[in-house]
């Protein structure tokens, strides 16, 4: 069963912030954050296990409420290099599937 | 290291066509997992493998087919190519599928006519 992301697209100037969510009606085991560019493979942003933690990468962040299932990708005083499509993929406890969600096109303006 | 590859990067199939996509990693890592792409639709999982012999199926797996005879290699089949199965493929391969990163192939880039 896909992830919620929410919202689908978001439109930003340079330097405004900006938050994608994740969301699943199951228990969840880790969360994990990709980021695609047009036309390129997607790239590895961070993973979070159960337990509630934050993790961060220089501007962009997230959390993971595992009783809530559901996670949030923080991107901070946004640059036009983080415009893409960000997806969310989420595991479960006596599964190996990665499954992820229909993404959040974010588009970074000068 | 030449990190997961995949090829033919571009195909253009007929219906009822079959085929073979190739992907292959040279990391040493145990799961893969074969994902397509349509617009809207995000990534979907297709079929994926925990280790030499062991493959068991995605989201939406019908129409292929896949084997895992060796570590490296994780050929997905397409037995009768559809219109549907139109699509921009991406292998992936890891040491486990819940605790690291995952690292994708470039893609292939199928077209059915």
């Amino acid at each position: 069963q896909q992830p919620v992301q929410s919202p689908q697209a978001v439109i930003l100037r340079e330097g405004e912030d900006a938050v994608i969510n994740c969301s699943s009606s199951k228990a969840l085991y880790s969360v994990h954050w990709y980021r695609q560019k047009h036309g390129e493979a997607p790239v590895f942003l961070m993973i979070l296990l159960k337990g509630g933690e934050q993790k961060g990468h220089e501007k962009i962040s997230a959390s993971f409420n595992e009783k809530k299932q559901q996670s949030s990708l923080y991107l901070t005083a946004s640059q036009l290099s983080y415009s893409g499509t960000y997806f969310c993929g989420l595991t479960q406890g006596g599964s190996e599937k990665l499954v992820f969600g229909k993404g959040t096109k974010l588009t970074v303006n000068p | 290291n030449a990190g997961v590859t995949q090829t033919p990067k571009f195909q253009v199939l007929k219906t009822g066509q079959s085929m073979t996509l190739q992907c292959a990693q040279d990391m040493n890592h145990e799961y893969m997992s074969w994902y397509r792409q349509d617009p809207g639709m995000g990534l979907r999982l297709i079929h994926y493998s925990v280790g030499a012999g062991i493959t068991d199926q995605g989201e939406v797996p019908n129409g292929y087919n896949v084997s895992r005879s060796t570590t490296e290699d994780f050929p997905l089949r397409l037995l009768s190519a559809a219109p549907s199965q139109t699509s921009v493929y991406f292998c992936a391969s890891s040491y486990t599928v819940k605790r690291v990163e995952q690292y994708f192939g470039p893609g292939t880039r199928l077209t059915v006519t």
